[in-house]
C-alpha cells in the first residue's frame, strides 16, 4: 500500500530563516506531487506540483520554491521566511486520473 | 477555470440527526468530484468521489454524496450522525483535463454534532 510522509511535523523559525520541508511517498511510481498551504484551519492552496522528476509548476508567485530530486521525493524551500509563511503545509500524491491522497502535514510558525 | 463554493461555514446537528454538507461547483467540462475530511492539526482523508457512472456515491464511514448535473452540486450526507463526525470538510472538483490533474478546494465547512 501507499504512504506518504512529512517532515517535521512541527516548525518554529524566525523571520529571515531559510526552509526546507520534505515529502516522501512509498508504495507507488512517477506520482503526481503537490505542495498545499493552509491558513487559520480553512482553504487549501495550491502552491506548487510536479508531473515528474524536476518538474515543477508554480502555481502562486511567492517567497517559496520546490524541487523534486528523486521520483517519490518532494522538497519544499524558502531562502528568507516572512511572517506571512506561516500556516499549515500539506503534500499529496496522486496517480493519474484518480484522488490525491495527503501527508499528516507541517505546521509551520514564523515569529 | 474550475472552481468550488461551500455556502455554509459550519453546520450544527444533534447526534442521531440527518447531516448534509452542501458543495456546488464550476468546471468547463466534466468534472471529478470528491468530499475530504480533515480533523484538527491532521491532513486531509478522502472520503469518497465522483467519476462516473451512478449518481449516488458511497464512501467511507456511512457516508454519500449525490452528483447532481443540472444543479452543479455534490452535496454530503449521512443519515445519522456521529459526535465523531465533527470536523471540517472539503469538497474538490478537477476538470478531466486539467493540467497536472489539479484539484480546486472549496472554503470548508465545520461540522459540529453535538450529543
Amino acid at each position: 500500500s501507499q504512504t506518504i510522509h512529512q517532515w517535521p511535523a512541527t516548525l518554529v523559525q524566525p523571520v529571515g530563516s531559510p526552509l526546507s520541508l520534505e515529502c516522501t511517498v512509498e508504495g507507488t511510481s512517477n506520482p503526481n506531487l503537490y505542495w498545499y498551504r493552509q491558513a487559520a484551519g480553512r482553504g487549501l492552496q495550491l502552491l506548487f506540483y510536479s508531473v515528474g522528476i524536476g518538474q515543477i509548476s508554480s502555481e502562486v508567485p511567492q517567497n517559496l520554491s520546490a524541487s523534486r530530486p528523486q521520483d517519490r521525493q518532494f522538497i519544499l524551500s524558502s531562502k528568507k521566511l516572512l511572517l506571512s509563511d506561516s500556516g499549515f503545509y500539506l503534500c499529496a500524491w496522486g496517480a493519474g486520473k484518480e484522488t490525491q491522497y495527503f501527508g499528516p502535514g507541517t505546521r509551520l510558525l514564523v515569529l | 477555470a474550475q472552481s468550488v463554493a461551500q455556502p455554509e461555514d459550519q453546520v450544527n446537528v444533534a447526534e442521531g440527526n440527518p447531516l448534509t454538507v452542501k458543495c456546488t461547483y464550476s468546471v468547463s467540462g466534466n468534472p471529478y468530484l470528491f468530499w475530504y475530511v480533515q480533523y484538527p492539526n491532521r491532513g486531509l482523508q478522502f472520503l469518497l468521489k465522483y467519476i462516473t457512472g451512478d449518481n449516488l456515491v458511497k464512501g467511507s464511514y456511512g457516508f454519500e454524496a449525490e452528483f447532481n448535473k443540472s444543479q452543479t452540486s455534490f452535496h454530503l450526507k449521512k443519515p445519522s450522525a456521529l459526535v465523531s463526525d465533527s470536523a471540517l470538510y472539503f469538497c474538490a472538483v478537477r476538470d478531466r483535463k486539467a493540467a497536472g490533474n489539479k484539484l480546486t478546494f472549496g472554503g470548508g465547512t465545520r461540522v459540529l454534532v453535538k450529543p
